[in-house]
């Protein structure tokens, strides 16, 4: 019943290593996201997707990829880790825009630790 | 852009109530979020706002002002489980992909004591 599920929850790893993490929402949206939240809980949007366009925070550096294989998952590949990638990613998703609607509300998974030692 | 400011901790007394503000300077404005956000876990949607006025679901309620770039969360009759960090957001005008973005303030802990 878990509407926005990741996997894994926790992930350590060594620099320099590659790895992804898997999102699933089970909502029927059509947008999906990732986003950061460092250490200090700062919570920051790094894409946005659907299945026309991808929308990329111009902060993010181009060893993190999103990677859709259907309209319910959007996992996040992350090439050549670096010590400072060690944060918390939340995938989440919202139906499409309807304009100064509520309903793109977006509805968070439950977040994967990475840490890169 | 869009620079986003709230307190970053309060604390409260069980069963007060107690008010989050958040104050935004912003390249452009189409609706304001708050989350809550408990330790190790997601953050949950609470309220919306687009108009100017007060919104109130339940405990919880938030206003918002657009001519002063100001929205507070109102917490009445506070329970621990209220303790988490609360997040203001503010909705982006829309740049594709289906949705609008969110830019998130950097929360507000708030701790409630017996």
């Amino acid at each position: 019943d878990t509407a926005v599920s990741q996997t894994p929850k926790y992930l350590v790893t060594q620099m320099g290593n590659d790895k992804s993490i898997k999102c699933e929402q089970n909502l029927g949206h059509d947008t999906m996201y990732w986003y950061k939240q460092d250490s200090k809980k700062f919570l920051k949007i790094m894409f946005s997707y659907n299945n026309k366009e991808l929308i990329i925070n111009e902060t993010v550096p181009n060893r993190f990829s999103p990677k859709s294989p259907d309209k319910a998952h959007l996992n996040l590949h992350i090439n050549s880790l670096e010590l400072g990638d060690s944060a918390v990613y939340f995938c989440a998703s919202s139906q499409d825009a309807i304009s100064g609607s509520p309903a793109d509300t977006q509805y968070f998974g439950p977040g994967t630790r990475l840490t890169v030692l | 852009g869009q620079n986003i400011d709230q307190p970053t901790e309060m604390t409260a007394t069980e069963g007060a109530i107690v008010q989050i503000n958040c104050t935004y300077q912003t390249s452009g404005f189409n609706g304001l979020f708050w989350y809550q956000q408990h330790a190790g876990e997601a953050p949950t949607f609470l309220s919306y706002n687009v108009l100017d006025g007060l919104e109130e679901k339940g405990r919880f309620s938030s206003f918002l002002s657009r001519s002063k770039g100001y929205s507070y969360l109102l917490l009445k009759e506070l329970q621990m489980k209220d303790s988490a960090s609360y997040l203001c957001a503010v909705r982006d005008p829309y740049s594709g992909a289906g949705s609008y973005q969110l830019t998130f303030g950097k929360g507000t802990k708030l701790s409630v004591i017996p």
